[in-house]
């Protein structure tokens, strides 16, 4: 089965600086999707960024963007200029074609002025 | 983006009573729904995949006599929480495909924070 793990609990950034939050997943298929949502107070699930798994370039959205390491399985998320707006819990996840997203356990960051 | 609206917000209902969760697609068929259930601070945990016209798959441990869902329509799924007991209190969030998109992003409804009292 697959998995997610998200070994960092909480994180904290200063405005302005840059924080990156750790995500490792275990499949042994070859073509799948990564995902990272922010969840905010208000509980609405935002989708911040995703990845194909064939793609070899790394997404890009603005002040977020992702070092995919598909031979270690990793999937870590970058946060540049961080803004207090950034502070939530962020939830890394994959998925298959057709199939449910399977979430880690969430990363609370929390962003300081 | 697509939307998903989820209702009620929030709901209180007292033990032994059934509660309904709607969630709709408002701007696109949604064929498959999923319904995730999240305790304070932890993780989205999938309960079951809704599939319209079909009967749902539910994840193991998920009590599908406890937690009926209903898939009648493109833009409609249902889950009712019969007979609720205090441990059922929790967030539900229900979650759909625009498959029109090319089967990439999943979107969110704000979620129903059910107390049993």
């Amino acid at each position: 089965a697959q998995t997610v793990t998200q070994s960092q609990p909480e994180m904290s950034v200063q405005e302005a600086e840059t924080v990156t939050l750790s995500c490792t997943y275990d499949t042994s298929e070859s073509d799948y999707y990564l995902f990272w949502y922010k969840q905010p107070p208000s509980r609405q699930m935002i989708l911040v960024i995703r990845q194909e798994a064939y793609k070899q370039q790394n997404a890009t959205e603005n002040r977020f963007s992702v070092n995919f390491q598909k031979a270690a399985k990793s999937f870590s998320l970058k946060i540049s200029d961080s803004q207090l707006g950034d502070a939530a819990m962020y939830f890394c996840a994959y998925r298959q074609a057709g199939t449910a997203l399977i979430f880690g356990k969430g990363t609370t960051l929390s962003v300081s002025s | 983006g697509a939307v998903v609206s989820q209702h009620p917000s929030w709901v209180i209902c007292k033990s032994g009573t059934s509660v309904k969760i709607e969630c709709r697609s408002l701007d696109f068929q949604a064929t498959t729904m999923f319904w995730y259930r999240q305790f304070p601070k932890q993780s989205l945990m999938l309960m079951a995949t809704s599939n319209e016209g079909s009967k749902a798959t539910y994840e193991q441990g998920v009590e599908k006599d406890k937690f009926l869902i209903n898939h009648a329509s493109l833009t409609l799924s249902t889950l009712t929480v019969t007979s609720a007991h205090p441990e059922d209190s929790s967030f539900y969030i229900c979650s759909a495909r625009d498959w029109g998109l090319g089967n990439t992003e999943a979107f969110f409804g704000q979620g129903t924070r059910l107390t049993v009292v």
